[in-house]
């Protein structure tokens, strides 16, 4: 199975900073990568598929990016509903896989 | 609007099975697949398949084979997974998501089943 690693695993910002997350693939997955977010009441929603592009519905402070095992999904200015849990997911090999997360946390 | 709405929390015995539901709503059941996952505090996310809404066809992460068994009712909009055999690391939320297959996104998610297993 593919290995998700994200980095960081938590993460304190702050109100307008820019963040980025960091997930890493055990091997190369072509830019087959989701990004999801998870709030605290469990709710989960899709933020970015293949690794740039927005899902309908999702502010543009959301990017994404990345190539072969290096991805990264940016938050150009924080708002209040952003600190959440954030997921990566590959889709290149079964079974999809996914990273083990990021909280992004008010500081 | 599209929703999926699962089944409430199940308490269960070790060795016994469960079966949670999805009802879907605000699309045509049949021209998505549905996908369920798994989610503990020490695993993360983990995938456990889909079942092809239409057809019935299915397919499963390996790790859950004997574990899992997805069932639709289109009559009712509904799936379903089967856990057998429980133990306590079955104790998790479990979601139900349906799925964009071309790129593999879970569009929509229930609001997840807390399954614990305990004597």
């Amino acid at each position: 199975d593919i290995q998700m690693t994200q980095t960081p695993s938590s993460m304190p910002a702050s109100l307008g900073e820019r963040v980025t997350i960091s997930c890493r693939a055990s091997q190369g997955i072509s830019n087959y990568l989701n990004w999801y977010q998870q709030k605290p009441d469990g709710t989960i929603k899709p933020l970015i598929y293949y690794t740039s592009n927005l899902q309908s519905g999702v502010p543009s402070r959301f990017s994404g990016s990345g190539s072969g095992t290096d991805y990264s999904l940016t938050i150009s200015s924080l708002e209040p509903e952003d600190f959440a849990m954030y997921y990566c997911q590959q889709y290149d090999s079964s079974p999809l896989t996914f990273g083990s997360g990021t909280k992004l946390e008010i500081k | 609007q599209v929703q999926l709405q699962q089944s409430g929390a199940e308490l269960a015995k070790p060795g016994s099975s469960v079966k949670i539901s999805c009802k879907a709503s605000g699309y045509t059941f049949t021209s998505y697949y549905i996908s369920w996952i798994k989610q503990t505090t020490g695993q993360g996310l983990e995938y456990i398949g889909y079942i092809n809404t239409g057809s019935g066809g299915t397919n499963y992460n390996e790790k859950f084979k004997g574990k899992a068994t997805l069932t639709v009712d289109k009559s009712s909009s509904t799936a379903f997974m089967q856990l057998s055999s429980l133990t306590p690391d079955d104790s998790a939320v479990y979601y139900c998501a349906r799925v964009v297959t071309t790129v593999a996104l879970f569009a929509y998610w229930g609001q997840g089943t807390l399954v614990t297993v305990s004597s």
